[in-house]
């Protein structure tokens, strides 16, 4: 069974402009978090998706969005990119929410704000 | 309180024991979790244990739960080169969200 997919793997994109991140879930899994990973910050929580609905949400400014498809694949996006949204993005899937927890994480996109 | 703090780093000689800590704020939770993270990849579940239990063996890892303190450790026995990673405790907060300690880096060498 595949993992979960992130696209791109790496971009860098320049002060004011949006970008848009996207996750593939394990086939079968109907939830979608993400993640912003900084040194500084850790791990944070942006939000999850749940059958196409937003279910959880984390302290986030509103230029971060995100949706997910029927197909449960999963978009976040970004607009009038700040230098301090230079992160790795985690996505991970999970079967169902609120089971015993376990998330399935992909490699990340790293995006690189200059 | 959503603070879950862990020590930075942590270096060990191969074959010896690692102990990783993590402090919590918040004991809603109903189950705690440990996720490892290697060079440039994602985080991976290493293991899990119930709020009502003290401890749980698996392998190489032991898990402690000390719930008055607030308290989550995992134990690596005989660790190896292949476990330097980054280790995460993590927590599902009373919205269902999971949440993250800061991280412990840990090194070994040889």
């Amino acid at each position: 069974k595949a993992g979960v997919t992130q696209t791109p793997r790496y971009l860098i994109k320049t002060r004011g402009q949006q970008v848009t991140l996207s996750c593939s879930p394990i086939s079968g899994h109907r939830s979608v978090s993400w993640y912003q990973q900084t040194p500084g910050q850790g791990l944070q929580f942006l939000f999850e998706y749940f059958s196409e609905t937003q279910r959880n949400k984390g302290n986030f400014p509103g230029r971060f969005s995100g949706r997910q498809f029927s197909n449960s694949r999963s978009e976040m996006n970004v607009s009038t990119l700040e230098l301090g949204d230079s992160a790795l993005y985690l996505c991970a899937s999970s079967p169902t929410s609120g089971d015993t927890g376990e998330l399935f994480f992909g490699e990340g996109s790293r995006l690189t704000v200059l | 309180g959503e603070d879950v703090e862990q020590s930075l780093f942590l270096s060990v000689r191969e074959g010896d024991s690692s102990v990783i800590n993590c402090t919590y704020t918040d004991s809603s939770s109903t189950y705690l979790y440990w996720y490892k993270q290697e060079p440039g990849a994602g985080l991976q579940l290493l293991t899990y244990i119930f709020s009502n239990m003290d401890m749980k063996q698996d392998q190489r890892l032991t898990v402690l739960l000390n719930k008055k303190d607030k308290h989550l450790s995992l134990r690596i026995a005989d660790t190896q080169t292949g476990d330097s990673a980054i280790y995460f405790c993590a927590w599902k907060d009373n919205t269902d969200k999971l949440i993250f300690g800061t991280g412990t880096r840990l090194q070994v060498f040889p």
